[in-house]
């Protein structure tokens, strides 16, 4: 029941946009959205809780679309500081209580 | 405390021996979770506490995975007789309210290599 992410991994020049997609077999209470830089703990980016709902904060923003049980991850402007492994973690309306974490995509931001 | 601390950091164990990893949580959050990471993969969910109670252990590999939690706050994980495939980092993480809805804060993690 892991989610899905694509793509694996992604290579941006600073100032180039990107998306990571996060899919679900199973209908979601909600989607989480975290960073992970090498060797660091994972840091807490957002969470979608409704279907529809979207957030950004900085210049990555996220959409969830319930009905397809499907998440965007949307990075316009990219900074070096964005590089990391991205992970999309859902909790499903059959067991709510526990995030569950996608394999994650690798993104490196040069210069 | 100012985050979720874990220790050790690293630990180095010979196949067949018992080790225990400690989360201090931040001071006041709920629900801590146990989460297991393979090298170049993500989270794996093992277990799930709110207070001092374990509402969730289904990710527990085996029954030589125990975790407590007795007074709702510091937790360990332990594991009995090591095997190799054991060798992962160990992420505990602490939340404010229910996971549903909730960010959670997690610790550095325990680097567990079994030799």
């Amino acid at each position: 029941q892991q989610p899905v992410q694509s793509p694996q991994a992604v290579i941006l020049r600073e100032g180039e946009d990107a998306v990571i997609n996060c899919s679900s077999s199973k209908a979601l209470y909600s989607v989480h959205w975290y960073r992970q830089k090498h060797g660091e703990a994972p840091v807490f980016l957002m969470i979608l809780l409704k279907g529809g709902e979207q957030k950004g904060h900085d210049k990555i923003s996220a959409s969830f679309n319930e009905k397809k049980q499907q998440s965007s991850l949307y990075l316009t402007a990219s900074q070096l500081s964005y590089s990391g492994t991205y992970f999309c973690g859902s909790v499903m309306k059959t067991s709510y209580d526990k995030v569950i974490f996608g394999p994650g995509t690798s993104l490196s931001v040069i210069p | 405390g100012a985050g979720v601390s874990q220790s050790p950091r690293y630990k180095v164990a010979k196949r067949g021996q018992d080790v225990a990893l400690r989360c201090d949580p931040i001071s006041g959050h709920v629900s801590l979770f146990w989460y297991q990471q393979a090298l170049g993969q993500g989270p794996e969910f093992l277990t799930y506490f709110q207070n001092e109670a374990q509402l969730d252990k289904s990710g527990l590999p085996s029954d030589r995975f125990f975790a407590e939690r007795p007074e709702g706050s510091v937790s360990t994980l332990k594991i009995q007789r090591t095997q190799q495939e054991d060798s992962a980092v160990y992420l505990c993480a602490s939340s404010l309210g229910q996971p549903l809805n909730t960010e959670a804060f997690f610790g550095q993690g325990t680097r567990l290599t079994v030799v």
